[in-house]
């Protein structure tokens, strides 16, 4: 089946400072990509997604472009604020399960002032 | 209100014991998921179900078992829980498609002593 890995945390920043968090896939064909997110004491929440080659995902900030070249779908933010701590999940379809989502470790991310 | 809403939010209880977690959607989704978190290793898969008549195991069934009541319910039971149940539990919907995402419900953090 498809899995998926991303950066080890956990990821500690300053605010206004540069954010990438690394995640590579291998996976039949090409499915969607997503990121979730998971504030303190919430469940996930989708962050952004791409649905083909080369779609670049966006929302509050954040961004990911799906390279198919390099199967990778990173996660990129230019200026971190404290509001962005949270555990930083990325997912694909499980492949063998229509339907099903298989999901990275999760990056816990904290952002200092 | 909450799309997904889960129950208990806390629960302590002790090994041996039989434990209910419910699930409630609005979203009128036929897809419905239970996965459990656990520090480390993402979200795992518990089990799933496409409709009211469809069940299916995940990764990790094993100690589980559930029951889709109706289209927007979907129960996790625990016949005799352990210590390494302790865990946070989440229910997710997804509308069908692959590649659509999953809306996740707030999350049971279970504790088995």
């Amino acid at each position: 089946g498809n899995s998926v890995t991303q950066t080890e945390g956990p990821v500690t920043l300053s605010e206004e400072a540069f954010l990438t968090i690394n995640c590579t896939y291998t996976a039949t064909g090409y499915p969607s990509l997503f990121w979730y997110v998971q504030y303190p004491g919430e469940g996930l929440q989708l962050l952004l997604k791409a649905t083909k080659a080369d779609d670049k995902g966006s929302n509050k900030g954040f961004e990911a472009t799906y390279r198919k070249e390099t199967t990778s779908f990173h996660l990129e933010k230019g200026s971190v604020q404290v509001s962005d701590s949270a555990v930083y999940f990325c997912a694909l379809p499980g492949g063998t399960s229509y339907g099903k989502l298989t999901f990275g470790q999760g990056t816990i991310l904290t952002v200092h002032p | 209100d909450a799309d997904v809403t889960q129950t208990p939010r806390n629960r302590i209880t002790k090994t041996g014991k039989r434990i209910m977690l419910e699930c409630s959607q609005t979203k009128g989704h036929d897809r419905m998921y239970w996965y459990r978190q656990d520090p480390g290793l993402g979200l795992r898969l518990i089990y799933y179900s496409f409709d009211v008549k469809d069940i299916n195991k995940g990764e990790i069934s094993d100690g589980y078992s559930v029951s889709r009541q109706a289209q927007a319910k979907f129960s996790l039971s625990l016949e005799s829980a352990i210590p390494n149940q302790t865990a946070l539990y989440f229910c997710a919907t997804s509308g069908g498609t692959v590649g659509n995402e999953q809306f996740f419900g707030p999350g049971t953090r279970l504790t088995v002593l």
